[in-house]
C-alpha cells in the first residue's frame, strides 16, 4: 500500500548528539514536510520541500536541517544547536491541497 | 497569511451526546479547511475537507463541517458521540498566499467521551 512511513518510532538522544529522523514515500508526492509536534501547541512546520534538491525553512527551522537527493526520501537532522528537541515528529507529503501523513517519531533527550 | 483559531483545547461529551468543536479561520482569499483526527502517538488522518464545494462537508466516522463564511467558522459535528471518536482533533486551513502550497493548523481540541 502507498503511504508515508517514519523510522524510528521511537528515539532517545544524548544531549549535544545529532540525530537523524527517516521519512519515506511512495505516493509519488512531490511535496513533502516535516511538523513538530509538543502538547498543546499543534502542529508547527519546521522544513518543507517541494521538489527534488530543494527546501525551504518553516516557522521553527532552527537547530534542525533537512536534505532532498530523491523524491521518496526526506530526511530531518535534529542538531545539538537545537535547545529543546524532545517532542513528536511527524513528516507528511502533500498532493494539492491534502496531506498525508506518517506514523511519527518520538524523541527523547536523555 | 492564514491562520486557524481552535475554541477550546479540550471538551469532554458524554456517550451519544452532540459532538461541536469550534474553528475559527482568518484568510483574505477563499480558503481551504480541514478536519484532521490523531489517536495517541499516531500520525493525522483527514476527517473531511472543504475546497469551495458545498458548504455543508460529510467527512468518515459520522462527522460533518459547516463552512459559515459570514461567522470565518468551519466547526465540526457529530450527532452522537461514540467511546471511539476520543482523540485529538485539528482543524487547518491552507495556505494560498505564498508560492509553495502549506497547511497551517490549529493547536488541537482534545475530546473525551464519558461512558
Amino acid at each position: 500500500d502507498g503511504g508515508i512511513t517514519q523510522s524510528p518510532k521511537y528515539l532517545f538522544r544524548k544531549e549535544g548528539q545529532n540525530v537523524t529522523l527517516s521519512c519515506e514515500q511512495n505516493l509519488n508526492h512531490d511535496a513533502m514536510y516535516w511538523y513538530r509536534q509538543d502538547p498543546g501547541q499543534g502542529l508547527r512546520l519546521i522544513y518543507y520541500s517541494q521538489i527534488v534538491n530543494d527546501f525551504q525553512k518553516g516557522d521553527i527551522a532552527e537547530g534542525y536541517s533537512v536534505s532532498r537527493e530523491k523524491k521518496e526520501s526526506f530526511p530531518l537532522t535534529v542538531t545539538s544547536a537545537q535547545k529543546n528537541p524532545t517532542a513528536f515528529y511527524l513528516c507528511a507529503s502533500i498532493r494539492g491541497t491534502e496531506a498525508f501523513f506518517g506514523q511519527g517519531t518520538r524523541l527523547t533527550v536523555v | 497569511a492564514q491562520s486557524v483559531t481552535q475554541l477550546g483545547s479540550h471538551v469532554s461529551v458524554s456517550e451519544g451526546a452532540l459532538v461541536l468543536l469550534r474553528c475559527n479561520y482568518s484568510s483574505s482569499v477563499p480558503p481551504y479547511l480541514f478536519w484532521y483526527v490523531q489517536y495517541p502517538n499516531q500520525g493525522l488522518q483527514l476527517l473531511l475537507k472543504y475546497t469551495s464545494a458545498a458548504t455543508l462537508v460529510k467527512g468518515i466516522n459520522g462527522f460533518e463541517a459547516e463552512f459559515k463564511k459570514s461567522e470565518t467558522s468551519f466547526h465540526l459535528t457529530k450527532p452522537s458521540a461514540h467511546m471511539s471518536d476520543a482523540a485529538e482533533y485539528f482543524c487547518a486551513v491552507s495556505d494560498h498566499d505564498s508560492s509553495a502550497s502549506k497547511i497551517i493548523f490549529g493547536s488541537g481540541t482534545r475530546l473525551s467521551i464519558r461512558p
